[in-house]
């Protein structure tokens, strides 16, 4: 079975500061790990996705992602925050045999100008 | 390219009555899932299609959810009998493919039941 944790549900930040937004992962088998967005009344966007390669994940807007599995996490952070980036962040996790995504319950971001 | 697609973007239903909700995935996309959102939740899967057939539908709450795709392409979400616990937003998403596919998010539709 897999299950994803995010630790904060809601993180501040001032512009220009490290975004960290953390994602603890269970999996009992190899997993496949995924953090989307989701802005004010829109759909949720992929922002980076880890599927075995390369164990630090690079997306868009200049998100990245770790995966680390000693300590099952796959935290995202941004070294400088934009005001833009204040949105819902889900972290989700699949199995390469799994038909269904197990997401997170968010965390909300916000950016202080 | 067009992206996920589903109507209608907000739906207003008194308890008891029936919904159907509609989702147009990317065309040539041969899985397509439901999830429901609450408020302050994340996503949660009701059901997931690979092609026409319903491949795995455990996470759906009862028996008045039912879901169909007839042709492989467009899906259709049906509710029996709303409750106001019913009251979420719907997501469909489709991907290429289960797993590792990355699955691709429609706006979803808001239903309020009264």
């Amino acid at each position: 079975a897999q299950s994803v944790t995010q630790l904060g549900s809601h993180v501040s930040v001032s512009e220009g500061a490290l975004v960290l937004l953390r994602c603890n992962y269970s999996s009992s088998v190899p997993p496949y790990l995924f953090w989307y967005v989701q802005y004010p009344n829109q759909g949720l966007q992929l922002l980076l996705k880890y599927t075995s390669a390369a164990t630090l994940v690079k997306g868009i807007n200049g998100f990245e992602a770790e995966f680390k599995k000693s300590e099952t996490s796959f935290h995202l952070t941004k070294p400088s925050a934009h005001m833009s980036d204040a949105a819902e962040y889900f972290c989700a996790v699949s199995a390469a045999t799994g038909n269904q995504f197990y997401f997170g319950t968010g965390t909300s971001l916000t950016v202080i100008p | 390219g067009a992206g996920v697609s589903q109507t209608p973007s907000n739906k207003v239903t008194e308890k008891g009555k029936y919904v159907e909700l509609r989702c147009d995935p990317i065309s040539g996309h041969t899985a397509l899932y439901w999830y429901r959102q609450s408020l302050g939740q994340g996503p949660e899967f009701l059901i997931y299609f690979q092609g026409t057939g319903a491949a795995d539908d455990s996470g759906l709450p009862n028996d008045r959810f039912f879901a169909v795709r007839p042709e492989g392409s467009v899906s259709t979400l049906k509710i029996q009998r709303t409750e106001r616990g019913d009251s979420a937003v719907y997501l469909c998403a489709s991907s290429l493919g289960p797993g590792q596919e990355t699955q691709y998010f429609g706006p979803g539709t808001r239903l309020l039941v009264l």
